[in-house]
């Protein structure tokens, strides 16, 4: 079955401090990972995808197939990060569907 | 800049009467996308379109819930009749196609059964 886990609800940090918010995938082919944030009132938009290798905001994210991961990272965090992201897998040849996990809140304190 | 849009914005009905939900996507925009979202959960693909026809419905609710897309355009979701458990947010998102593009989500409609 094809599944995307966060293990974290919550993930509470200080301002400066870094950032890994943790995403686990199940699928036995080769996926296409993205991380998608919502900042308050605001709509769910996509923060970076695996094949693009690049860093957004900061945010740096990298493919582990050995672990099944593809943890979200940050070196140092900025209370403008607080905001829900969720980790999203799209099968291959899966028209592009989106399979999210169940989201990890990022609570960034000055 | 071009966003998805939706309608309305928060809907409260009671159980076993029937919504709908409306959304347009950005122009030029092939592919339509509805999920849905409960509480604590990530959103989950209900229907998906490529032009006018469904390519996915396979979470779809078949007994209560349809979409169509008739034009190729814009799109309504029903839900006839709504039970308690169908309160969730919808979301509509759009891409420019079916493989490899991004999606753009709408702002949702919040339903409430009661």
């Amino acid at each position: 079955a094809q599944r995307v886990t966060q293990p974290e609800k919550l993930l509470s940090v200080f301002k400066g401090a870094p950032v890994e918010l943790k995403c686990n995938y199940s699928y036995s082919g080769s996926p296409e990972l993205f991380w998608y944030v919502q900042y308050s009132r605001q709509r769910l938009q996509l923060l970076l995808r695996h094949i693009s290798r690049e860093s957004i905001k900061g945010f740096t994210a990298d493919l582990n197939k050995g672990e099944t991961s593809f943890h979200l990272k940050k070196p140092f965090a900025q209370e403008e990060d607080s905001a829900m992201y969720y980790c999203a897998l799209t099968p291959y040849g899966g028209y592009n569907k989106l399979i999210f996990g169940a989201g990890t809140r990022l609570a960034v304190h000055p | 800049e071009a966003e998805v849009a939706q309608s309305p914005r928060y809907k409260i009905t009671e159980k076993s009467q029937a919504v709908a939900f409306w959304c347009d996507p950005i122009s030029g925009h092939a592919t339509l996308y509805w999920y849905r979202q409960i509480l604590g959960q990530g959103p989950e693909l209900l229907v998906q379109f490529q032009d006018e026809s469904v390519v996915d419905d396979s979470q779809l609710p078949k007994d209560r819930f349809s979409a169509e897309r008739l034009k190729g355009v814009d799109s309504t979701l029903k839900i006839q009749p709504a039970e308690l458990g169908d309160s969730a947010m919808y979301l509509c998102a759009s891409s420019l196609g079916s493989l490899n593009t991004e999606a753009f989500f709408g702002q949702g409609t919040r339903l409430t059964v009661v």
